[in-house]
Order: structure tokens, then sequence, then C-alpha cells
């Protein structure tokens, strides 16, 4: 079974700061693990992706996740934040199993950015 | 990546009604999900929809409200059966770990509203 927590429901920070988003996971097996972004009435938008290569992952836009297995975590940072990355951002997991490609989204993360 | 359409974007339809979205992937994909994202939540996944078999419906969603259809390696759709206002959500297709954009795309989404 795979499961995700996204432990803030809620973030703010300033712009120029640093942002930090928590995720961790429970999976079963070998699991791929995501980050999105939705900007208000957009679609979803990948960010990063992790399959088991490099456990430090660079994304889009400036923001990277770490994949920490002894942890069981997956958080997603960004040294320098600015206004337009302001939105909601969802932390996804998909076991390495027969299911495919299922995945399981976390409750998401909503992150204001203050000028 | 690949492209993901869905057909419509958006409706607003009678409650007791049915709605079918359409979703075309440019590439034969063996699996392709449909989800769910009500306003102001998370996307939660209805069912994986696998050509030449019966889709597989997760925990809460059946059949008879939300048929599917998988004709094709490339094309599916979503009927949403006799649509209530709790039934006003984003519905979005993906695809499966067999597509080489696996975890890149998602579809636009349908909003429907009911009324």
């Amino acid at each position: 079974a795979q499961s995700v927590t996204q432990l803030d429901s809620h973030v703010s920070v300033s712009e120029g700061t640093p942002v930090l988003l928590r995720c961790n996971y429970s999976s079963s097996y070998s699991p791929s693990l995501f980050w999105y972004v939705q900007h208000p009435n957009k679609g979803l938008q990948l960010l990063l992706k992790y399959t088991s290569a490099a456990t430090l992952v660079k994304g889009i836009n400036g923001f990277e996740a770490e994949f920490k297995k002894s942890e069981t975590s997956f958080h997603l940072t960004k040294p320098s934040a600015h206004m337009s990355d302001a939105a909601e951002y969802f932390c996804v997991v998909s076991d390495l199993d027969t299911n495919a490609g299922k995945s399981t989204f976390g409750d998401g993360t909503t992150l204001t950015v203050k000028p | 990546s690949a492209v993901i359409s869905q057909k419509p974007s958006r409706d607003i339809c009678q409650r007791g009604t049915s709605l079918t979205i359409q979703c075309q992937v440019d590439s034969q994909v063996t699996m392709m999900f449909w989800y769910r994202q009500q306003p102001g939540q998370s996307l939660t996944l209805i069912a994986t929809a696998n050509q030449g078999s019966e889709a597989t419906y997760e925990s809460g969603f059946v059949i008879d409200k939300f048929p599917i259809s998988r004709p094709n390696l490339t094309f599916s759709t979503l009927t949403v059966s006799n649509m209530s206002p709790e039934d006003s959500s984003i519905y979005l297709c993906s695809v499966g770990r067999d597509s080489a954009n696996y975890g890149y795309t998602f579809g636009s989404g349908t909003r429907l509203t009911v009324v």
C-alpha cells in the first residue's frame, strides 16, 4: 500500500527567503515520487520526479527535492521564493509494483509568498 | 512530453443528467487513470482503465455512477451519471507507467458544475 502525508497545509514565506514544503511517504516497494504545482484555476504542472536515480532531484523554476529513504521523506525546497511561486503544491507517490502507475496524492500545501 | 487532450474543458449541467468526458493521448499506453478534484481539495483516483478489460474502481466509486470505456490504446471516456451538485469537480486523466511520458502530464481537466 502507498500513502503520502504533506506535513503542512499552509506555508507562508517572504519573497526572497527559502521555501521548504515537507512530504513523508509510505510505500511497500521502491517508489516513484513527484511534486506538482497547481496555480489557481490552472492545470497540474510537474515540478520534479524521482525514480530511483540520483537522490537529489532538480526541477523547474529552481525547485529541488531530496529523496531520503531512511526518513521516508521527499521535501521540496527552493533557495529564494518568488511571488509567482504562490500556488498549491502536491506531493505524489507511486509504487513500482504491478499497479502500473497508480498515484496517490497528498492533501496539498498552499504556499503564500509575501512581498 | 505527450499531449493528453481532454474534452470538454468545462461544462455546466443540470442535475439528473449525464456527461461524458473524453481523454485522447497521442501515444499508445496500456493504463489510463481518471481522477477527481473536488473544490479546494486534492486529487482522488476514481479508476484505472486498462484497454481490453473492465475498469478497476477505487473504494467509494462505482461503475454505475462513473462508467468508463477504453476502446483502444489512445482513448478513454469517463461518464458522470445522474449528476448531483456534489459531482461538481475537476475531472482529470493521466497515463500509466508504460508511457514514456508517465508522470509528466495530466490532462488539462474538465471543470464540471452541476446546477
